[in-house]
């Protein structure tokens, strides 16, 4: 079965801190694929990244960057200089290769206030 | 064009009602999502159509009943529902090869009074 953890139900931080993300997975797939998600109060969803799990280098895209640990099984989404802006939930996913290739499968969610 | 559009954005229905929550894209992805969200839980997954065939079905109760027309729509229609059916309704699309992201739209806020 594959499951998506994200421990941290919420965090609020002050604006201009860096706060990092958890996200932990598991999966029997050898190939799979692990994405994030930023969900700001107006409901809509917004891809942020994918990553393959062949692909383990960290990404870096402006204040976000993304740690990608496949012997941690662990994603971790890290925003730095936080801005009131950035106040969202953010959903870590998983989706397989073998089973259930169709479906998505979410963490819990974590809820980020940026407290001006 | 790469956005994913949902009409209406909020709906109030009675337990008798029918009504039909809709959904396009036109980025040219034949998959197509359902999926519904209750407060401070992640989406859960309703339906999938790919290339306009009903491919999964989440064991939804059939007073949801999804119809996909062409590629780009995709509308869910809705029948004797009831209050804990209240939530957001959101619709993604995908390319439909293994391992794309979805792009989801706004969603529908649904209340049934």
């Amino acid at each position: 079965a594959q499951k998506v953890t994200q421990a941290q139900t919420e965090i609020s931080v002050v604006e201009k801190e860096d706060v990092t993300l958890d996200c932990v997975y598991e999966t029997r797939d050898t190939t799979y694929y692990l994405f994030w998600y930023k969900q700001p109060p107006s409901g809509e969803l917004v891809f942020l990244i994918r990553r393959n799990s062949f692909d383990e280098q960290n990404e870096i895209s402006g204040r976000y960057s993304w740690n990608f640990q496949k012997s941690t099984s662990s994603f971790n989404f890290t925003i730095t200089a936080s801005q009131v802006v950035d106040s969202a939930v953010y959903f870590c996913a998983l989706s397989g290769t073998l089973q259930g290739a169709q479906k998505l499968v979410f963490g819990q969610g974590t809820r980020l206030t940026i407290n001006p | 064009d790469t956005e994913v559009t949902q009409t209406p954005k909020h709906l109030v229905m009675g337990m008798t009602n029918k009504k039909s929550l809709k959904c396009e894209q036109h980025m040219g992805h034949r998959a197509m999502y359902w999926y519904k969200q209750k407060a401070k839980k992640p989406p859960e997954l309703m339906f999938v159509y790919s290339y306009e065939k009903l491919s999964i079905n989440e064991s939804v109760p059939s007073r949801f009943s999804p119809e996909c027309p062409n590629s780009s729509l995709l509308n869910l229609h809705l029948h004797a529902l009831q209050p804990e059916d209240s939530a957001l309704y959101l619709c993604a699309s995908s390319q439909g090869r293994v391992g794309t992201s979805r792009s989801f739209g706004p969603g529908t806020r649904l209340t049934v009074l």
